[in-house]
């Protein structure tokens, strides 16, 4: 099945600095990839995703990159806020609809 | 407010009981999904149900049940429990059947701890 490995698993990080978090896929039949933020006593929220046939995608001070050849993605937080400190999940999701989580990486913005 | 409403918020139960957790989706939302969320094992999807049919199915149990009527709303249902089944579990809910570029919006979860 699908295995997706998230690093780092917890990263620190001065208040308007950038946060980058690194996705692997094995299964190559992924093709949806989203990303959630999960704050504390909270459901994942999604914050941007990107499809396999798109290799980058931003959204203000977020975006995504995608290598599907090497099957790696990538979330790239710019000028970081304390208020983006949470738990961000990485997802490969599989035409069949099926969902596989990596690890979460725990963000900590310090003011 | 995601709009998506779960029941109980936390439950304690004893080792080989059964129990359901409820889900509601948004308005208009016609496919629910369900995740489990434990320290030891990260976010799991379970499974996910479109229009009342069973659409996507991930790593669910066969003590773990879940359907969903035609109100659109969803139960999950957990049986024989075991001390590893305590976790968070989280239903969420999206219009469309598939994931890509469909947003799906989360319910803040059941707490489930079994003793």
């Amino acid at each position: 099945g699908e295995n997706v490995e998230q690093h780092p698993s917890t990263l620190s990080v001065q208040e308007g600095d950038s946060a980058v978090i690194k996705c692997t896929y094995s299964d190559s039949a992924s093709n949806y990839f989203p990303w959630y933020k999960q704050e504390l006593g909270k459901g994942p929220q999604l914050i941007i995703d990107i499809r396999s046939n798109v290799g980058e995608k931003k959204d203000q001070r977020i975006a995504v990159t995608l290598n599907k050849t090497a099957k790696h993605f990538s979330l790239h937080i710019t000028e970081t806020q304390p208020e983006d400190s949470a738990v961000y999940f990485c997802a490969a999701i599989t035409n069949a609809g099926k969902s596989t989580f990596g690890d979460g990486t725990t963000l900590t913005v310090k003011p | 407010d995601s709009g998506v409403t779960q029941t109980p918020k936390h439950l304690i139960t004893a080792t080989g009981q059964r129990v359901t957790l409820r889900c509601s989706p948004r308005s208009g939302d016609l496919s629910v999904y369900w995740y489990q969320q434990s320290l030891d094992q990260g976010l799991q999807f379970l499974i996910q149900y479109y229009n009342g049919e069973e659409r996507a199915k991930g790593n669910i149990l066969e003590r773990f049940s879940a359907q969903q009527f035609p109100d659109l709303h969803s139960e999950l249902n957990l049986s024989s429990l075991e001390l590893g089944d305590s976790a968070l579990y989280f239903c969420a809910s999206s219009v469309d059947r598939d994931s890509i570029g469909n947003t799906i919006y989360f319910g803040e979860g059941s707490w489930l701890t079994v003793v």
